[in-house]
């Protein structure tokens, strides 16, 4: 199982950029990358995926070492309507479809 | 519209009762997933199912017990629900594959008194 780490909470200001590392040693050949966040009282939504160097969407950018070991969410600009849990997820394909959540990271966005 | 909808949206029920909680996606997707999400916010695999068959089976106590009566319904039955049950289930879907993105419904908030 490829295990991912990372931190527990970070606070952050508005308009900062908020970067996220994950820590996921053991990744396998075939898995990639995913974030998701969760706002409260909802499920978890989709950010962004990557398998190596670099991804950017509307709402993040994704880094990813050429080792694959780490891999940081960027968030730009962050407002407070991105208060939310981060949650780091390395694809089991062997495993079937199983996706494992780890404890995810709280950022809170202050005024 | 609703891409995974789920109900009820909160249950509250005593110990040793059977419940229900339904699932349903329009999107098309082949995979249902339920999790479940404890206080600490942890969110773990129960079961998974493509096309009504069910492919993922984690360690949960068989007083859980999934059907998928089509592909674009997955339900969770626990009978005897007893404290440790109380949590937030989410159920999610997609294509099938672990890289696929997994869309996921509102959750039900279970609590067991």
């Amino acid at each position: 199982l490829a295990k991912t780490t990372q931190p527990i909470s970070m606070d952050s200001y508005e308009g900062q950029e908020v970067n996220i590392t994950c820590s996921h040693n053991n990744i396998a050949t075939n898995d990639y990358i995913t974030w998701y966040q969760q706002f409260p009282s909802q499920g978890p939504r989709f950010i962004i995926q990557g398998y190596k160097t670099k991804v950017t969407n509307e709402v993040a950018s994704l880094f990813i070492p050429a080792d694959r070991k780490s891999s940081t969410l960027s968030l730009p600009r962050v407002s407070l309507s991105d208060t939310a849990v981060y949650y780091c997820l390395v694809g089991e394909k062997a495993a079937g479809n199983k996706l494992t959540f780890g404890g995810g990271t709280r950022v809170l966005v202050k005024p | 519209d609703t891409a995974v909808s789920q109900t009820p949206k909160y249950l509250v029920t005593q110990m040793g009762n059977d419940k229900s909680i339904k699932c349903e996606q329009n999107l098309g997707h082949d995979t249902m997933y339920w999790y479940k999400q404890d206080s600490k916010k942890f969110l773990k695999i129960m079961f998974s199912y493509n096309n009504k068959e069910l492919i993922i089976n984690e360690t949960v106590p068989n007083r859980f017990s999934p059907k998928s009566p089509d592909k674009a319904h997955l339900n969770l039955h626990i009978n005897s629900l007893e404290l440790g049950d109380s949590a937030v289930y989410f159920c999610a879907s997609n294509s099938g594959t672990s890289q696929e993105t997994q869309y996921f419904g509102p959750g039900t908030r279970l609590l067991v008194l």
